[in-house]
């Protein structure tokens, strides 16, 4: 059971904005602890998005976007791609679980 | 090109033993924390271990605490898990990933990750 919490699931049209929120809570998020984010495309390894809490890595499009406020954080994609098809998890740290690395519990993005 | 290639995997019976290798290139590897972390099948990824530049600190999910230790080995540029105990649950693809920023501290993401090595534990 994972201590972030995301949407199992978001959709939308080509070119449309989605978001997945990432909700945590004062023992991780609201600790101040950066949140990142990561694509897996189906039957490949983790990619990261976004680190930070905002920042993108060399090669990820400006279409992707982080921002985290108070307990919660959040992904934007903007113009969705069918290329953005994928899973995403939000990472952080809890210091509630013995000092412990955490994801989140994923979003499926499909792209209608 | 950073590379990160995993080997070891396969299947196991409860209670046995595994050693995973991760074999990195194309960085420094002695400048970096480096990360373990697992997904079972059809599930969500879940950190299990991470060691530090020197192998100096180590830390671990509670769940593997006692039964998994992480290593590396600097000459070689590899990282390594050896599991023991393994139990039904410890099932998963294992991958290995470069960490950034001092991992202690609670703020490390992962930049690389290999393609992971599939470890299943059924009699």
């Amino acid at each position: 059971q994972s201590v972030l919490t995301q949407p199992p699931s978001v959709s939308g049209a080509p070119g449309q904005r989605v978001t997945i929120s990432c909700t945590g809570s004062s023992s991780n998020i609201g600790a101040d602890y950066e949140v990142h984010w990561y694509q897996q495309l189906p039957g490949t390894a983790p990619k990261l998005v976004i680190y930070g809490n905002n920042f993108r890595p060399s090669g990820v499009p400006d279409r992707f976007s982080g921002s985290k406020s108070g307990t919660s954080a959040s992904l934007a994609i903007a113009g969705l791609q069918a290329e953005d098809e994928a899973d995403y998890y939000c990472q952080s740290y809890d210091i509630s679980l013995s000092g412990s690395y955490v994801f989140g519990t994923g979003t499926k993005v499909t792209v209608l | 090109e950073v590379q990160l290639v995993e080997s070891g995997g396969g299947l196991v019976q409860p209670g046995g033993s595994l050693r995973l290798s991760c074999a990195a290139s194309g960085f420094t590897f002695t400048n970096y924390w480096m990360t373990w972390v697992r997904q079972a099948p059809g599930k969500g990824l879940e950190w299990v271990a991470n060691i530090k530049q020197d192998g100096s600190e180590k830390f671990y999910v509670d769940s593997v605490k006692g039964r998994f230790s992480v290593s590396r080995d600097n000459a070689k540029n590899s990282l390594f898990l050896q599991m023991n105990g393994l139990r039904g649950a410890d099932t998963a693809i294992y991958y290995c990933a470069r960490a950034r920023k001092y991992c202690p501290a609670g703020n490390c993401y992962h930049d690389y990750w290999g393609q992971g090595t599939l470890v299943t534990v059924s009699s």
